[in-house]
């Protein structure tokens, strides 16, 4: 059983589209982090959220944690070529700072 | 740079070789992570360590072995390779606290044929 469910798990568009990636759980979580991995390289935090209902922008990218703390989603507006990557987002629970990562969804964003 | 170093960055393993991966962080965090990444599995914890001479089981560590003798270095080590041990692996560093994220280093890409 996946303790964070990703969706969409792909994800193709065009140049300026908006996207939305979501990830789910049943479980509640301290804090939420979402990374981004290119190939060939380790995953690079782009944010953590930890308080629920917070909203965090980066640039183009906002980032919302679900006032449960179990879910949390990612917004992208007008997506670039840039932007095209793995998307993972982790939960932590528990001591130790152990992360539980979701499947990643990978976007592509064409010219 | 500062950061999380992976050596080797690839290696082709015979079934019953073994072999230890490197992982070394120069930004003196207290936690230390072994993941490996394969596809439709996404990440998944192996060994970790919340401190120099600490180590504990994560996910998935049957086959796995780890030491941290050193605060700055996290060694995992295959003692007898599996084909079903092919992966990425992935090694990561914390200061600790919910607040900061984990630090990853660029990764080991292991066959084992």
């Amino acid at each position: 059983t996946q303790l964070l469910e990703q969706s969409p798990q792909f994800l193709s568009i065009q140049e300026g589209e908006n996207l939305t990636v979501y990830c789910n759980s049943s479980s509640v979580f301290s804090s939420l982090q979402w990374y981004r991995q290119e190939p060939g390289e380790g995953p690079v935090l782009l944010v953590t959220v930890v308080t629920g209902g917070e909203v965090k922008k980066l640039k183009r990218l906002t980032f919302q944690f679900g006032d449960a703390r179990k879910d949390s989603s990612l917004h992208i507006t007008a997506a670039q070529p840039g932007d095209t990557g793995l998307y993972l987002c982790a939960g932590l629970r528990g001591s130790n700072y152990k992360l539980t990562f979701g499947k990643g969804t990978l976007l592509t964003v064409n010219p | 740079n500062a950061g999380v170093t992976q050596t080797p960055k690839f290696r082709v393993l015979k079934t019953g070789q073994s072999m230890t991966l490197l992982c070394a962080q120069d930004m003196n965090h207290e936690y230390m992570y072994w993941y490996r990444q394969d596809p439709g599995m996404g990440l998944r914890l192996i060994h970790y360590s919340v401190g120099e001479g600490t180590t504990a089981k994560g996910e998935v560590p049957d086959g796995y072995n780890v030491s941290r003798l050193k605060k700055q270095n996290f060694l995992l080590g295959l003692e007898s390779a599996a084909p079903s041990q092919t992966s990425v692996y992935f090694c990561a560093s914390n200061r600790g606290g919910g607040n900061y994220g984990y630090t990853f280093g660029s990764g080991t890409r292991l066959t084992v044929v």
